[in-house]
């Protein structure tokens, strides 16, 4: 009964090292996105894949790659991290297709607060 | 303008009383989402609607599509209701079941 399971929870960087971001779904889903939450603002999309071995750029994708591994799994990389990348960052999964996905409900994971110093 | 608006922004209660959030949105939308979010944790939706009501225990979601808005109400609060509730649409236009979120509304009911 895991739904989106995301790791890590918590993460400090230093300026320029990198990291990965898992995110792993167990619901059969399709789609799966990548949000940052920051203050005062709405979640916002980075990056989004429909299905498997498909990905697509959201709203704020600039120092972001994904990798769509498999149909559960949807990785999160920043290759040299800036203090512009502090944020809490979001997993989600819905199911449906072809414009489907509209009626069906978002999951969220647990989140992974992100330090960049 | 952002194209998903609550209100209000924070929102404080007694323990009972009756909350409404509201939300705003001007783009042609297929489903509207109700989240919650505790603090330090991880989002969880309450409701998915594209028309009428729909209730979950002391939760009550409505959505005018005409008027493009959307009501959260919560009876009977308790201090464990104290979360961020987020607004969020799935717009007609964009791709791939992509949603667009409000800002929140921080709810802190006291005891």
């Amino acid at each position: 009964n895991a739904g989106v399971t995301q790791t890590p929870k918590f993460q400090v960087l230093k300026t320029g090292q990198s990291m990965t971001l898992q995110c792993a779904q167990d619901m059969n889903h399709n789609s799966m996105y990548w949000y940052r939450q920051d203050p005062g603002m709405g979640l916002r999309l980075i990056y989004y894949s429909a299905s498997e071995g498909t990905t697509d750029k959201g709203e704020v994708p600039n120092g972001y790659n994904v990798s769509r591994l498999n149909k559960r799994e949807f990785s999160l990389r920043l290759e040299s991290a800036a203090p512009s990348q502090t944020s809490v960052y979001f997993c989600a999964s819905r199911g449906g297709t072809g414009g489907q996905e509209s009626n069906t409900e978002a999951f969220f994971g647990q989140g992974t607060r992100l330090t960049v110093v | 303008k952002n194209e998903v608006e609550q209100s209000p922004q924070n929102l404080t209660a007694q323990e009972g009383e009756f909350i409404t959030i509201n939300c705003s949105y001007s783009v042609g939308i297929s489903a509207l989402h109700w989240l919650q979010q505790h603090p330090g944790g991880g989002i969880v939706s309450l409701f998915m609607l594209s028309s009428g009501k729909k209730k979950h225990g002391r939760l009550i979601a409505t959505i005018n599509i005409q008027e493009k808005h959307s009501s959260l109400h919560i009876t009977a609060s308790h201090p464990r209701d104290s979360a961020v509730y987020i607004c969020a649409v799935r717009a007609h236009r964009g791709s791939q079941g992509n949603l667009i979120f409000g800002k929140g509304t921080k709810l802190s009911v006291k005891p």
